[in-house]
């Protein structure tokens, strides 16, 4: 079984400039996570997709972070302008449905780097 | 509010000894508590869970986990400890209030000295 696929794995830009991460979760995986992980901290929950709907987009920096499930299948998480504050690995996870009491299954990460 | 934390920022262990990495949680209701596991450059791999029934649960690599619901407690334990089980260990709780998300500690460094 595929896992949860990413990329890039890694991303050097400078501040004001914009970037995007991809994310193509488990097949068959109704919710889709993105958590931004600082050096040092635990995962910080970003925005939760059931399908393609938004359920907890209650983190998220709206004035510089989107993110989209258009088809409920893979998911694009933007950053426009990017501040020095977002260098962070992003995760993205998927898990069978939202309110079942599975495990999330984690994608190697994108590592950004803010100049 | 849901949290979890892991007061330990760093837990060092000899190669055989026994190992026990901690977690505590703040829930209104049933806990359903995970333990995750992350080595470098790499995404979290679950370890085991605990949703309701046995307090003492057993998950991958040989790791097991103590519940202890009057102490809020959710230890992660091993009876002899490998130099490859170094890694970033996360306890997470999930937010069954509202929109079920999982909640992460700040996570424990285990070093396993040969």
């Amino acid at each position: 079984e595929a896992g949860v696929a990413q990329s890039p794995r890694y991303k050097i830009i400078e501040k004001r400039q914009s970037v995007a991460f991809w994310c193509n979760p488990i097949s068959g995986h109704a919710t889709l996570y993105w958590y931004q992980q600082i050096l040092g901290q635990g995962p910080k929950l970003l925005i939760q997709f059931q399908n393609n709907g938004v359920v907890d987009d209650s983190q998220l920096p709206k004035d510089r972070f989107s993110a989209e499930r258009l088809k409920g299948v893979d998911s694009t998480l933007k950053i426009q302008p990017a501040k020095l504050e977002d260098s962070a690995v992003y995760l993205c996870a998927s898990s069978l449905s939202w309110g079942n009491t599975g495990e999330l299954f984690f994608g190697e990460g994108s590592r950004l780097t803010v100049l | 509010a849901q949290s979890v934390a892991q007061p330990e920022d760093q837990v060092n262990v000899a190669e055989g000894n026994p190992l026990t990495v901690k977690c505590t949680y703040s829930v209104s209701g049933n806990p359903y508590l995970f333990w995750y596991v992350q080595y470098p450059n790499r995404g979290l791999q679950f370890l085991l869970k605990y949703i309701t029934g046995d307090n003492l649960v057993k998950g991958s690599y040989g790791f097991e986990a103590e519940f202890n619901k009057s102490q809020t407690s959710f230890h992660l334990k091993k009876p002899s400890a490998l130099v490859s089980d170094s890694a970033l260990y996360f306890c997470a709780v999930r937010d069954l209030s509202g929109t079920y998300k999982y909640i992460f500690g700040t996570g424990t460094r285990l070093k396993v000295l040969a």
